[in-house]
């Protein structure tokens, strides 16, 4: 059974570098599969971050493209998220999760927990 | 960027009602749609894909239907845990977008 955990830290201070990982337990990322970023705000909906596979291609978000970096470490089974010069509005929960069968379109089938970083000096 | 609209924001229901949630995309994004359920402090869970399959281990009270722009989330004889926020979401062209959810609630 597949699962996924995120770590990082809850709080960073405006301006710096949210960093995330997401460990995969019950499934080699080397395998296949692609894996996901999703935040919802305190309260708001879901947004799309952006999807690596497991040949460390990638597709972001737009909105955030400039400031965010998803990478894939198959040796260690995880994938991280990296989100520079936050403000207040990056505060979010942040789920990794992943994307369903093997066709990069599909809906995310497995999702973490979620994790809470609050932007705060 | 395709938009996502859902109608009801909010919906006051019984157990064993029948409930109908609709969401509506900007563009025509074919079968790409999901549906998902999220419970406070949960992520969110996957109920229908590609529109109208339902995901392995949902209950058959959840089915979905539509294509193109519009779409329907039915929740058949509605059950305590049923009570929840439903999200729909298109696949169909970068950015993957969410609706803004409909929160079903206990009339």
């Amino acid at each position: 059974q597949v699962q996924l955990q995120e770590s990082g830290p809850g709080l960073v201070k405006p301006s710096e570098t949210l960093s995330l990982t997401c460990t995969v337990s019950g499934y080699s990322i080397s395998s296949g599969y692609h894996w996901v970023w999703i935040r919802q705000p305190p309260g708001k909906g879901l947004e799309w971050i952006g999807t690596v596979d497991h040949r460390d291609s990638t597709y972001y978000n737009p909105s955030l493209v400039s400031r965010v970096t998803i990478s894939v470490d198959t040796s260690k089974n995880q994938f991280s998220l990296k989100l520079n010069s936050v403000t207040a509005a990056d505060t979010a929960v942040y789920y990794c999760a992943r994307i369903l069968g093997g066709d990069l379109l599909n809906p995310f089938d497995v999702w973490g927990p979620g994790t809470m970083v609050a932007v705060s000096s | 960027d395709v938009q996502m609209t859902q109608s009801p924001s909010s919906v006051s229901a019984s157990v064993g009602d029948r409930v109908t949630i609709t969401c509506r995309a900007s563009q025509g994004i074919s079968s790409w749609l999901a549906w998902y359920q999220q419970k406070p402090g949960k992520a969110p869970k996957l109920l229908i894909y590609a529109a109208s399959n339902l995901q392995s281990g949902v209950p058959s009270r959840f089915s979905g239907s539509g294509s193109g722009t519009l779409f329907t989330l039915t929740i058949d004889s509605l059950q305590p845990e049923d009570f929840a926020t439903y999200y729909c979401q298109q696949s169909n062209s970068f950015p993957f977008t969410f609706g803004p959810g409909t929160k079903v609630e206990i009339k």
